[in-house]
Formats: structure tokens, sequence, C-alpha cells
């Protein structure tokens, strides 16, 4: 089935640097790719949609200049968490778009838990 | 907008015990439904999905069946395993641009 990875898994930074997220599809092209944030027992709140070669579209409260999301290939996206902050801290979650058969799929990378001191 | 409800977790069953995991949603068009599963430690995969009214979708011993006149989609196992223990999320993909919206997540414990 299709694959997609996250690195790292697990990243702890001091608050104002910048951390960079990456998201690759393995095995399958993916023109779109979602980032979402989950905070402990709770749902997946989506951040924005990414889309290969053309700029990111941010849900609503989610400001784009402290996650700088770039999708600039068909298989890698990564997001960037600026001037990060503890509250900030957060288990960031990927996806690509994919076709499984003839239904269109998502596939979910593994997460990444990002831990600002 | 579109939302998806699920019922609050946790829910705790013993091994071989029947599972419902209740599932509803509000949406303006024709979505799609999804049930993901996120295993500890892990993220999410796909359990199963139904993209039109009446469809059942169905893997692994689990079923959900699409109602449109109930805005449902409620899991289903039969016999749970230890292994099933996760945490269920019901989705809806409004078919435009392939967005996902989930619902809160069921934690599911089950005892041997």
């Amino acid at each position: 089935g299709a694959v997609v990875s996250q690195h790292p898994s697990r990243v702890i930074c001091k608050s104002g640097t910048s951390v960079k997220i990456e998201c690759r599809s393995l095995d399958f092209q993916a023109t779109t790719m979602f980032w979402y944030r989950q905070f402990p027992k709770q749902s997946l709140m989506l951040m924005a949609t990414s889309n290969e070669g053309s700029k990111a579209t941010y849900e609503q409260g989610v400001e784009k200049d402290k996650f700088l999301i770039n999708h600039a290939s068909l298989t890698l996206s990564t997001l960037t968490v600026t001037s990060a902050h503890p509250e900030d801290s957060s288990f960031y979650i990927c996806s690509a778009r994919g076709f499984s058969g003839v239904a269109d799929t998502q596939y979910f990378g593994p997460g990444t838990r990002l831990t600002v001191l | 907008g579109d939302s998806v409800t699920q019922m609050e977790g946790p829910v705790t069953l013993s091994e071989e015990a029947f599972l419902t995991i209740n599932c509803t949603y509000t949406a303006t068009g024709y979505p799609s439904l999804f049930w993901y599963v996120q295993y500890p430690g892990e993220g999410l995969q796909l359990l199963l999905k139904a993209t039109k009214a009446d469809d059942k979708g169905s893997n692994k011993g689990f079923e959900a069946t699409y109602r449109k006149e109930t805005t449902s989609f409620h899991l289903e196992k039969g016999s749970v395993q230890v292994s099933d223990s996760a945490v269920y999320f019901c989705a809806l993909s409004d078919n435009q641009g392939g967005k996902l919206i989930f619902g809160q997540g069921t934690e599911l414990s089950v005892k041997p």
C-alpha cells in the first residue's frame, strides 16, 4: 500500500528557534498534501492544504507566517514552524492524497512530536 | 459548515464483546465517509470508507453503513480483540479538494 513518511519523528527545541518537518510520499506522487495538528486526546485539526508548485491554502486561524509550508515536488512537502514557542508543542501529522485503485484516498504519515522548551 | 460528531470515549470492552461507535455528520453536499484508526504511537490508518448512501464499508471485521436518512456512519464489530485497542476517528470529505473533517475520536480499550 501507499506509504507516507515524516522526519523527524520527534524533535525538542528551544523557544525562538525554527523547526522543519518533512513529509514524503514514498511510492506514489502526491499533488496534494495536508498538514494537521493534533493535541493530546483530541482530534486532528487541518492547518493547511499544500499543492505542488503553488502556495499553500491555510485554514482560518492558522498563521501563515508562523507555519511555512513548501511543496517543492510531487513527493515532498515541508512544514517549518518559525520562532517556535511552548504553545506550538504538539503532534504534527501530514497526509498525502493519492489513488488506491480508482478511489481518491488520503494516506497519513506517522506524525512528528514537537516539544518546545 | 460540515462537521462530524462521535460518541465520547473511552470505551472499555471485554474481548469478544460487540462494538458500536456512533458517528453522525452534518454536510451540505454528498460527502464520502471514513473511519480511521490510530494505534498507540502510530499515525492514522484508513480502516474503511463509503462514498454514497447505503454503501457499506468493511475491513478486518469492522463494518459501517452510510445512512443518509439518519446522517450516520456507525462503526461496528461483532467480536473485538485486545489488538483492536486504539483511537477511532470518523471523518468526512466533501469530495472537493480532498479536505477531511474529523470527529473528536473515540478511544477503545479491549481487556482480555
